[in-house]
């Protein structure tokens, strides 16, 4: 099956300072999502980002799904930034129509005062 | 509008007991799934309603567990009887069609001792 994978596995970074995460998938998918999973275990949605590059406030996101990775950068971090960034990968399925994502192993974020 | 929200946030219970996690998802969401998080592993993708229809249930583990979609509204997921390789974190996701953006809940913690 497919795999999905995320670098770095853990990250240290002193607030202020920008970090960029990455994910590497094995197939061509037809969608891709960045997800935080803040300290009280939610998982709150980042970008949905087949392709392209979106950007919100200090996050962005660039996909180029020919060569099967996604970036994930942060400026100027937060100490609420911690965390562990998700990537997930949905599957071109059923006549085209995404059934299931397959998520990454995560990057572990910790930002310190 | 309301997210995805799931009950109960946490949940205790003994081998062999029962346990039934409940899902609403955003109101006109006809795609639900349901995915587990065990320790120390990713997330992993159980079942995909569409309405009260299973499109794919090709990641639950057993027959212990069953998914129920009463008039494609909210879902249940029961597993009974519980074992202690079940405890988890179940995160509920909805999206308005097979291929877009799905929304998570804020998942159920299922201890089982």
């Amino acid at each position: 099956g497919i795999q999905v994978e995320q670098s770095p596995p853990d990250l240290i970074l002193q607030e202020g300072a920008n970090s960029t995460l990455r994910c590497n998938f094995s197939d061509s998918v037809n969608n891709l999502q960045w997800f935080h999973q803040n300290p009280w275990g939610q998982l709150i949605n980042l970008f949905y980002i087949p392709s392209g590059t979106k950007q919100n406030g200090r996050l962005s996101a660039t996909t180029v799904a020919t060569e099967r990775y996604s970036l994930l950068y942060i400026s100027s971090s937060q100490t609420t930034d911690s965390g562990v960034y998700f990537c997930a990968v949905g599957l071109m399925n059923y006549g085209g129509a995404t059934n299931k994502l397959i998520f990454g192993t995560g990057t572990l974020l910790a930002v310190q005062p | 509008e309301a997210g995805v929200t799931q009950f109960p946030s946490h949940s205790v219970i003994e081998k062999g007991q029962t346990v039934t996690l409940r899902c609403d998802p955003i109101s006109g969401h006809d795609n639900l799934y349901w995915y587990r998080r065990v320790m120390g592993k990713e997330i992993k993708f159980l079942l995909h309603f569409v309405k009260e229809s299973k499109q794919d249930e090709s990641g639950m583990p057993n027959n212990r567990f069953l998914a129920e979609r009463t008039g494609g509204t909210y879902s249940t997921l029961k597993v009974q009887p519980a074992e202690l390789e079940d405890s988890g974190v179940y995160f509920c996701a909805s999206s308005l069609y097979g291929d877009t953006e799905a929304f998570f809940g804020q998942g159920t913690r299922l201890t089982v001792v």
